[in-house]
């Protein structure tokens, strides 16, 4: 079956401008996380749902990043005002249940460069 | 300190090499231990899964988990040109998030 898409695969953008990044995860999972992995630091975690409520929103990197999911399947991540710091690849998960960790499956990421 | 620690190498070795990796860590509420292989440009794949201490064998992987020591490790045998690839540790307590090493990418020389 069809894994976790994410979309777009790249995206440069100017400094200040907004940018949203697109995941589609498994067909069925209630769970959704994204993920942030700049070089050299590894993934940092950033929010997840379950369902379509993100109960905890602490990871988020400042108050420019939000993020949202509608229908309990597609999530959106949006950074307004984007800055060259906030240049890395974003990555979305999906699993069955939340944190069911030994059924985390992650999408390729979106590689986002802020120039 | 941070809650996970792994060396970032990079690690070269010759193909059919015995490789260690390790990972520590400072919270004893960790109970989930995973390993992760990424390869170039694509999304992290669980390789491995611990709950708790203990070994597990997958093929040529295994994994251990020493929570007296706070100290997880992945050994791959007979290592492959295919094997090269980032792999990073990744851990939780019960019903939280998991918590990523750095990384520490692995090439395999033919």
């Amino acid at each position: 079956g069809a894994g976790v898409s994410q979309s777009p695969s790249n995206k440069v953008t100017e400094k200040g401008k907004d940018v949203e990044l697109r995941c589609d995860p498994i067909s069925g999972h209630t769970a959704l996380y994204w993920y942030r992995q700049s070089l050299g630091q590894g993934l940092e975690f950033l929010i997840y749902f379950q369902g379509n409520s993100a109960p905890d929103k602490s990871g988020l990197p400042s108050d420019r990043f939000s993020a949202e999911r509608t229908g309990g399947s597609v999530s959106t991540l949006t950074i307004q005002r984007t800055q060259q710091e906030d240049s890395a690849v974003y990555l979305c998960a999906s699993s069955l249940a939340l944190f069911f960790q030994n059924e985390q499956y992650f999408g390729p990421g979106t590689r986002l460069t802020v120039t | 300190q941070k809650e996970v620690e792994q060396d970032p190498g990079p690690l070269s070795v010759p193909e059919g090499a015995i490789v260690s990796l390790n990972c520590t860590y400072s919270n004893s509420a960790f109970q989930y231990f995973m390993w992760y292989r990424q390869y170039s440009r694509k999304g992290p794949e669980l390789l491995m899964y611990t709950y708790s201490s203990g070994n597990k064998e997958d093929g040529r992987f295994t994994a251990q988990v020493d929570k007296s020591s706070k100290y997880i490790s992945l050994f791959i045998r007979d290592s492959q040109p295919s094997d090269s690839a980032t792999y990073l540790c990744a851990m939780s307590p019960p019903n939280s998030k998991l918590t990523f090493g750095k990384g520490i990418t692995l090439s395999v020389r033919p």
